[in-house]
């Protein structure tokens, strides 16, 4: 069975600090994604990843850098926490191979920063 | 650019009524088309895909959509929704990149 999984289901960090959010995959998918998710805004893009070490940036990366240091771990770090990237973070992965890319989500990080 | 609309933030409907969730897309070359469900504190998962050949598609839980070349739409329906139906509802676009476009999503709320 598909399985994306991510850290943290919930976390609470103050403004300021150093906040790195995980994100597994056991499907040998060489994409790998991560998105925030907003009220009113719907998903998007903050960096994708087409392999390891390889990293794009999406639509919305300012604020925020990505490491990909293995196929399977794809890690979103925020240098430094602001209370405007309080929302909800998913993490996405997909076959390069297939034509159309069908994305498996992770559950979901409800980040809050005070 | 490439982008998606979805029409209704929410959708309201009592429980085995029929309801519609409108999605429109703007591209001027091909493309696939997605419908994702997020269940509440859940991530996303998908509910059925448009890639080629018919342009009806059906999910495993009753849902269907239809897409319209001619209205560039992609418009979910369900003849009679469950109270598990509740939920929101993504409709997502390829353009033949590597990059899923999302709509701003459509909650369906289903009362008894």
């Amino acid at each position: 069975d598909v399985k994306v999984t991510q850290s943290s289901r919930y976390l609470v960090k103050r403004t300021g600090e150093k906040v790195f959010l995980e994100c597994v995959q056991d499907m040998d998918h060489e994409n790998m994604f991560w998105y925030r998710q907003d009220p009113g805004l719907g998903l998007r893009l903050i960096y994708f990843s087409y392999d390891v070490k390889m990293k794009e940036k999406g639509d919305i990366p300012e604020g925020y850098s990505v490491s990909r240091e293995k196929k399977e771990r794809f890690s979103l770090i925020l240098e430094s926490a602001s209370t405007n990237q309080t929302s909800m973070y998913l993490c996405a992965s997909s076959l390069w191979s297939t034509s159309y890319n069908e994305q498996f989500f992770g559950p979901g990080t409800r980040l809050t920063v005070l | 650019a490439q982008s998606v609309t979805q029409l209704d933030s929410q959708v309201p409907v009592f429980e085995e009524a029929p309801v519609e969730l409108r999605c429109n897309y703007s591209s001027s070359v091909s493309v696939y088309l997605f419908w994702y469900v997020q269940y509440p504190n859940q991530g996303l998962q998908l509910l059925l895909k448009y890639l080629s050949g018919s342009t009806l598609v059906e999910s495993i839980n009753g849902f269907e959509a239809e897409f319209n070349k001619s209205q560039t739409s992609f418009h979910l329906r369900k003849p009679s929704v469950h109270i598990s139906d509740t939920a929101e509802y993504f409709c997502a676009v390829i353009p033949q990149t590597d990059k899923l476009i999302f709509g701003t999503g459509t909650r369906l709320q289903v009362f008894p």
